[in-house]
């Protein structure tokens, strides 16, 4: 299996604009977490899914976010509007039996 | 959530041993304790977890207090590569579990 798939691996848009991020889990693993990271926050979790259901979004920020899990295969993260305080590494992770693989972020920049 | 609290950073040096410190005092019996490493610009990396007992795997050793208000993650010789923040978390022991990480500890390993 190739990992965890993030897309795309670096994005730069202009603040107001709607930015979509990609997360292809590894097949077989149920449980999917999406994560931000700054140097001033860490890393933060967003939100949860365990079998393409949602169970704990208390992490997204702003209704500005949204996450999205329609098969077992995809998930997107989408921010609308995106503001410059958005700009972070944004990390997706799936996981099963309790050990979490993580793909290796997006990066992005609003400005 | 039980918390976890570890140094802030440590140092050792290279083909020496390091004993990474958790401290958990509020674990609740189901909790399984989990450590993550995280390298310069990668995503968080899967280390090792366990419930009660001491476990080993290819890369590091969990050895959990007997009365599990603590554990210490064991790395038998440090190498230049495995200098990076160890994040040492607790998720409950539920189908549905959060993995949310701390601030960790940053691990600087000298030739």
């Amino acid at each position: 299996d190739a990992g965890v798939i993030q897309s795309p691996r670096h994005e730069v848009t202009e603040m107001g604009q709607e930015v979509t991020l990609r997360c292809k889990p590894i097949s077989g693993h149920d449980y999917l977490f999406w994560y931000r990271q700054t140097m001033m926050r860490g890393l933060e979790l967003l939100i949860y899914f365990n079998n393409n259901v949602p169970i704990d979004d208390s992490g997204m920020p702003e209704d500005r976010f949204s996450a999205k899990m329609p098969n077992a295969s995809f998930s997107t993260l989408k921010i609308q509007p995106s503001e410059p305080r958005d700009s972070a590494v944004y990390f997706c992770a799936s996981s099963f039996d309790r050990n979490a693989f993580f793909g290796q972020g997006t990066r992005l920049t609003v400005v | 959530d039980a918390k976890t609290t570890q140094p802030n950073s440590m140092e050792s040096n290279e083909e020496e041993p390091v004993h990474l410190p958790c401290n958990h005092s509020t674990i609740s019996g189901t909790d399984y304790i989990h450590w993550y490493r995280q390298l310069p610009s990668q995503g968080p990396e899967y280390v090792i977890h366990g419930l009660t007992s001491n476990v080993n795997n290819r890369m590091a050793s969990l050895a959990i207090a007997e009365d599990r208000k603590s554990s210490t993650l064991i790395l038998h010789r440090a190498t230049l590569r495995d200098a990076a923040v160890y994040y040492c978390i607790l998720t409950s022991g539920g189908s549905n579990y959060k993995l949310t990480f701390g601030k960790g500890t940053l691990l600087t390993v000298n030739p």
